[in-house]
């Protein structure tokens, strides 16, 4: 496997369901991200993940909870989502130089997971 | 209220010709600019950026062009090719700050 993987590539789940959206990266970065892509919208940042550390979190909603066992994994743990959740999730990572100077360093995106909430 | 804006969905060139993909902002303290490319079932990858101290930058194909006195900038392909299609994603950050500021994307398609 190169680059930035997603699983599932797809996920249909029902309100109640609890589910969880994995991402790996196998660049040797630093640091990872989550971001949810809705239908002509731009990309909203979800969590960012610096050294295993959470680093920012813009007001989502708790029933999104991120976790990040080591510098290659990042999970995204789904429970009663509701159907305005439906979007493309997706999985960024990159190499940070300097903690304050991550935004400037590219970042590589996975495929995505096309999740639908029913 | 969007602090980067693509305000063109969509934009149709004939192959060979310039296409030209515009992007505004509203946030002067915007340290760096950088465009991102997009195919169906794809991640976006990174394309081209450039810094807020400079007015150009090219390469290859690709040229990006920042107006800051009108918040301003823009994607220059050419000549643009078939593989060019695709959605484009203008984005933003500051110096100080991990978040990327992301367009509503443009998606180019390149008739042959």
């Amino acid at each position: 496997e190169t680059g930035v993987t997603q699983t599932p590539r797809h996920l249909v789940m029902g309100m109640t369901n609890k589910k969880s959206l994995k991402c790996e990266q196998h660049l040797g970065h630093n640091a990872m991200y989550w971001y949810k892509q809705s239908a002509k919208k731009p990309l909203e940042l979800m969590f960012v993940y610096s050294l295993e550390e959470r680093v920012e979190n813009n007001s989502v909603p708790s029933r999104f909870s991120p976790e990040c066992p080591n510098s290659s994994h990042l999970f995204l743990h789904l429970h009663t989502l509701q159907p305005e959740d439906s979007a493309l999730y997706l999985c960024a990572s990159s190499q940070d130089s300097d903690r304050y100077r991550s935004s400037y360093n590219e970042q590589f995106f996975g495929p995505g997971t096309r999740l639908t909430v029913l | 209220d969007q602090q980067v804006k693509q305000n063109s969905p969509s934009l149709s060139v004939q192959e060979g010709r310039i296409s030209i993909l515009n992007c505004d902002y509203t946030n002067s303290m915007f340290d760096y600019f950088l465009w991102y490319k997009k195919y169906p079932a794809e991640g976006p990858t990174f394309l081209i950026s450039i810094s807020s101290i400079k007015d150009k930058n090219e390469d290859g194909r690709f040229t990006v062009f920042l107006n800051k006195s009108a918040k301003h900038l823009s994607l220059h392909i050419v000549p643009s090719q078939p593989g060019d299609s695709a959605v484009y994603f203008c984005a933003a950050c500051m110096d100080s700050n991990y978040q990327l500021i992301w367009g509503a994307g443009t998606k180019l398609i390149i008739k042959p």
